[in-house]
């Protein structure tokens, strides 16, 4: 069974970049099917998707985070990463790692990790 | 962006009853290989957002067929047949069609 599990620093200081890993086992993210995004959920608030990636390394990102974000894959250890620069307090979200076919619908999804930005 | 508007914002049930969740897109969510990316995802109450439905009206396996959705256009339905108490969450809908993907507000399953 595919299992996805994120991991990085709980508190970013404000201005810094946050980076977070995400470890696909129980699969290969090299599989030509799936593609792999990253979503983060604000405390009490709705879902947003940051970005995606295929084991290619192409990647699709949100035009709102864009000019911040990168996201990169690396194969040999089956994880992919999330990079987003310059960050403030309105980043401070639970981020969510999740597979993801063609048609764009995230199955399965990581338990998640709450990143908060502060001095 | 692609606006999803789901209502209502929040949803008390009797236990057994049915319940019916709207979710409506600023766009027709038809993709042009006459496909349409309408998902629906539950979150309970400290978890994960788990995935219910895609592609409008496709079931993801091992979830219950109480749970049933439909629509088409820019208009969708997640109905539950019976509401258990399993059932709290927020569910949200998300679609695929236009870029960037966008999710809809979420809709807050109580029980009464």
């Amino acid at each position: 069974q595919l299992q996805l599990q994120e991991s990085g620093p709980g508190l970013v200081k404000p201005s810094e970049t946050l980076s977070l890993i995400c470890t696909v086992s129980g699969g290969f993210i090299s599989s030509s099917t799936y593609y792999w995004g990253w979503i983060r959920q604000p405390p009490g608030k709705g879902l947003e998707w940051i970005g995606s990636i295929y084991y290619s390394g192409s990647t699709y990102y949100n035009p709102s985070l864009k000019s911040r974000v990168t996201i990169s894959v690396d194969t040999s250890k089956n994880q992919f990463s999330l990079n987003l620069s310059s960050v403030t307090a309105a980043d401070t979200a639970v981020y969510y790692c999740a597979r993801h076919g063609s048609s764009w619908d995230f199955d399965p999804w990581g338990q998640g990790t709450l990143v908060t930005v502060s001095s | 962006d692609v606006v999803m508007t789901q209502s209502p914002l929040s949803l008390p049930v009797t236990v057994g009853q049915p319940a019916s969740i709207s979710c409506r897109s600023s766009q027709s969510l038809v993709y042009s290989d006459g496909n349409t990316y309408l998902t629906w995802f539950q979150q309970r109450p400290g978890q994960s957002p788990r995935r219910l439905i895609y592609k409008v009206s496709n079931r993801d396996s091992g979830v219950p067929d109480r749970f049933s959705g439909s629509g088409s256009g820019t208009d969708f339905t997640l109905k539950i047949s019976r509401v258990e108490a399993e059932d709290v969450g927020v569910y949200y809908c998300m679609q695929g069609t236009h870029w960037p993907l966008t999710f809809g507000g979420g809709t807050k399953v109580e029980i009464k």
